[in-house]
C-alpha cells in the first residue's frame, strides 16, 4: 500500500522555468514532510522540509506548498537550473518511519 | 569526513551465496535504518534500530538480519540470497529516533548484484 503518492514520474523543463512536483499521502499522523534530492550514484540528501502547521516554506529557489485540509503537498523549484536535474523523493514521517513517494526524475534542459 | 559511510559501494556475487553490508556513522545519531531501493528508484525502509535496539522490522525475509553493535553501527548480513535481492542498500541515520524536524542522513549505497 503506497500511503504517499508523487506525481509526475519524470519532468522536463526548460532552464529558467518552474518544476512542480506534487504528493498526497492518506496518513493523518504523519508529523513531518521532507523532500529529499538524488544524483546518480549518490545517496538522497535532504532539500527542505516542512510540518502540517504550516502552509508554506521557502529557502532558495526552493518552495514547499502544503494544503492539510487536502492531505497534499508540492515542491515548487523556481528558476529550475541544469544543475537541478535530479531525482526528487517526497517524504512523510510517522513515529520513527520515514514513507517515501515514488520520486520524481527532474531533467533541466539548456 | 564522511558522515554515513557504507562498504562496499559495490557488491557482486552469485544465488545462494550469503554476503554483509557494513554502516558506520559518525554524526552522535542514535537512530540507524537500512533501505532498499529498487530499479525503479523505490525507497523502502526494511529496518530501525534506535541504541542498538530494533525498532522497525518491515516485511522482510528472515535471510535478511540486521545486527547493531553499537548505535554508530548497524550492519546487514544476507543469506542465501536471491536474483530479486539484486537492488542499491542504502544506510541512513537521525537523531532523537526522528521524531520533529530531524534530518536523515544517508550513506553513498552499496549496489548489490545478483547473478
Amino acid at each position: 500500500q503506497q500511503q504517499v503518492k508523487q506525481s509526475p514520474q519524470s519532468l522536463i523543463v526548460q532552464k529558467g522555468g518552474i518544476s512542480i512536483i506534487n504528493c498526497a499521502y492518506e496518513n493523518t499522523a504523519f508529523d513531518y514532510f521532507p523532500w529529499y534530492q538524488q544524483f546518480p550514484g549518490k545517496g538522497p540528501a535532504l532539500l527542505i522540509a516542512i510540518r502540517p502547521d504550516v502552509s508554506e516554506k521557502k529557502e532558495g529557489r526552493f518552495t514547499i506548498s502544503f494544503n492539510k485540509s487536502a492531505k497534499q503537498f508540492s515542491l515548487h523549484i523556481m528558476d529550475s537550473q541544469p544543475g537541478d536535474s535530479a531525482t526528487y523523493f517526497c517524504a512523510a514521517r510517522g513515529g520513527n518511519k520515514l514513507t517515501f513517494g515514488t520520486g520524481t526524475q527532474l531533467k533541466v534542459e539548456l | 569526513d564522511t558522515a554515513v559511510s557504507q562498504t562496499p559501494k559495490y557488491l557482486v556475487t552469485q544465488m545462494g551465496n550469503d554476503k554483509s553490508i557494513k554502516c558506520e556513522q559518525n554524526l552522535g545519531h542514535d537512530t540507524m535504518y537500512w533501505y532498499k531501493q529498487d530499479s525503479k528508484k523505490f525507497l523502502k525502509i526494511m529496518f530501525s534500530y534506535n541504541n542498538k535496539e530494533l525498532i522497525i522490522n518491515e516485511t522482510v525475509p528472515n535471510r535478511f538480519s540486521p545486527k547493531s553493535p553499537d548505535k554508530a553501527h548497524l550492519n546487514l548480513h544476507i543469506n542465501s540470497l536471491e536474483l530479486g535481492d539484486s537492488a542499491v542498500y542504502f544506510c541512513a541515520s537521525s537523531q532523537a529516533g526522528g521524531r520533529g524536524d530531524t534530518e536523515a542522513f544517508f550513506g553513498q549505497g552499496t549496489r548489490l548484484t545478483v547473478v
